[in-house]
């Protein structure tokens, strides 16, 4: 079966310092990775996807993500978290062929301390 | 990238009663579109996958009477709660398709009273 797995309900990191938030998948077939945020009573803002070529992925506002096939991994970073980073984080995988769906880990809230 | 625009962003309603949440793919044509359920502090679950022109595809466990999908033009989707309880009460959020991925609206948050 299909699936994903965010290990950490929360995670707390201190202003200034590097943040990493988990996530790892299941699927058949190639995976496409996408990585969410989420503020209170607002849709999912895009942050950055993995589909093909690179392993590490840049994204919106300085996140990146580095996919890894062999350990089927798809960790979130930040070198320097602001307090604004502040909020719920999803990781979504969908196989390249077949279904449009997504499937959803259950997300992780990021706290980040002055 | 592509933009989805979710219409109302919060509704209040009377026990009962029915509300309509529009879902429109503002820059581009999206022939499959869907709709999530979200709790408080949990995930999204799917509910359905709205395809325009044709009949919804509910996922297992979702009641189509209750919440009835329409897609009847490339750009439009919208879901209906009918007859809604305390229960329905939700954050609900729709996305549509866009090869390869899928861009999600800003969500919708339903109160029922």
């Amino acid at each position: 079966a299909q699936s994903v797995a965010q290990p950490e309900d929360q995670v707390n990191v201190a202003e200034g310092n590097p943040l990493t938030v988990k996530c790892t998948y299941s699927v058949s077939g190639n995976p496409y990775l996408f990585w969410y945020v989420q503020y209170p009573n607002r849709g999912l803002q895009f942050l950055l996807k993995y589909i093909t070529g690179d392993n590490l992925v840049k994204g919106s506002y300085g996140f990146e993500a580095e996919f890894n096939k062999s350990q089927t991994s798809f960790h979130l970073k930040k070198p320097s978290a602001l307090v604004s980073d502040s909020a719920l984080y999803f990781c979504a995988v969908k196989t390249a062929s077949g279904t449009y769906k997504y499937i959803f880990g259950t997300g992780t809230r990021l706290k980040v301390l002055a | 990238g592509a933009v989805v625009s979710q219409h109302p962003s919060w509704v209040i309603c009377k026990s009962g009663t029915s509300v309509k949440i529009e879902c429109r793919s503002l820059d581009f044509q999206a022939t499959t579109m869907f709709w999530y359920r979200q709790f408080p502090k949990q995930s999204l679950m799917l509910m359905a996958t709205s395809n325009e022109g044709s009949k919804a595809t509910y996922e297992q466990g979702v009641e189509k009477d209750k919440f009835l999908i329409n897609h009847a033009s490339l750009t439009l989707s919208t879901l209906t709660v009918t007859s809604a309880h305390p229960e329905d009460s939700s954050f609900y959020i729709c996305s549509a398709w866009d090869s390869p991925e899928a861009f999600f609206g800003q969500g919708t948050r339903l109160t029922v009273v």
